[in-house]
């Protein structure tokens, strides 16, 4: 059975900074994976999809990358904004989404 | 449609009461999923189909949950005799497929209340 973790559970950081979100998984047998950000009450927006055959995906500011073979992956957010601030959660796919339970990201002004 | 859309957004219901939730997915989408949000970030995948045919129900309490993707018509998950346990946001999502290299597109949720 598939197991996400993501580190940290919640991260607060000043306007501008970089940072990086970790994403640990237990079965590296997927087909790819999913960053998607949840605001409060809302649904989930899907931000990158790493296939299995990649190694990174950008997105604007946003980079994610995948180790499948250490079942790895982070997603970077360069210079970070108020905006940005969200619950980014992490989902690798083997035909279905395992979530992890999310990084919680405050980014202050 | 371009998104994923579900109805209704809030459902409040009883101890014992029944739910129906629905769900339409993107146009051209053959895959649908419904997931459960428990508590703040707990997912749990319940079900997904693949047009009208279950495909994989891994995840689907099978004593109280049901689920229906018929053709022409939303996709419909019923819950009978809802427990207070039952009280989560469902979401819905579609894909294309369920392999490799396909997105699933997320609907906002329907939020249950079980009093």
């Amino acid at each position: 059975k598939q197991e996400v973790t993501q580190i940290p559970a919640a991260l607060s950081v000043p306007e501008g900074e970089n940072l990086v979100l970790n994403c640990s998984f237990t079965d590296s047998a997927i087909y790819n994976l999913q960053w998607f950000r949840q605001d409060p009450g809302k649904g989930l927006t899907s931000l990158l999809l790493i296939q299995s055959s990649q190694r990174e995906q950008t997105s604007g500011r946003l980079n994610a990358s995948l180790d499948k073979s250490s079942g790895r992956s982070t997603l970077y957010i360069a210079a970070s904004q108020p905006g940005d601030s969200a619950t980014y959660l992490c989902a690798p796919q083997d035909g279905t989404l395992t979530f992890g339970k999310g990084t919680m990201l405050l980014v202050s002004p | 449609g371009e998104e994923v859309a579900q109805t209704p957004k809030h459902l409040v219901r009883g101890e014992g009461q029944k739910a129906k939730l629905y769900c339409a997915p993107i146009k051209g989408h053959s895959y649908v999923f419904w997931y459960q949000q428990v508590l703040k970030n707990e997912f749990k995948f319940l079900i997904s189909f693949q047009n009208e045919n279950v495909f994989d129900e891994t995840g689907m309490p099978k004593e109280r949950f049901s689920a229906k993707c018929l053709p022409n018509s939303p996709c419909s998950l019923e819950i009978q005799a809802t427990k207070l346990e039952d009280s989560a946001v469902y979401f819905c999502a579609s894909s294309q497929s369920s392999e490799r290299g396909y997105e699933q597109y997320f609907g906002p949720g329907t939020r249950l209340t079980v009093t």
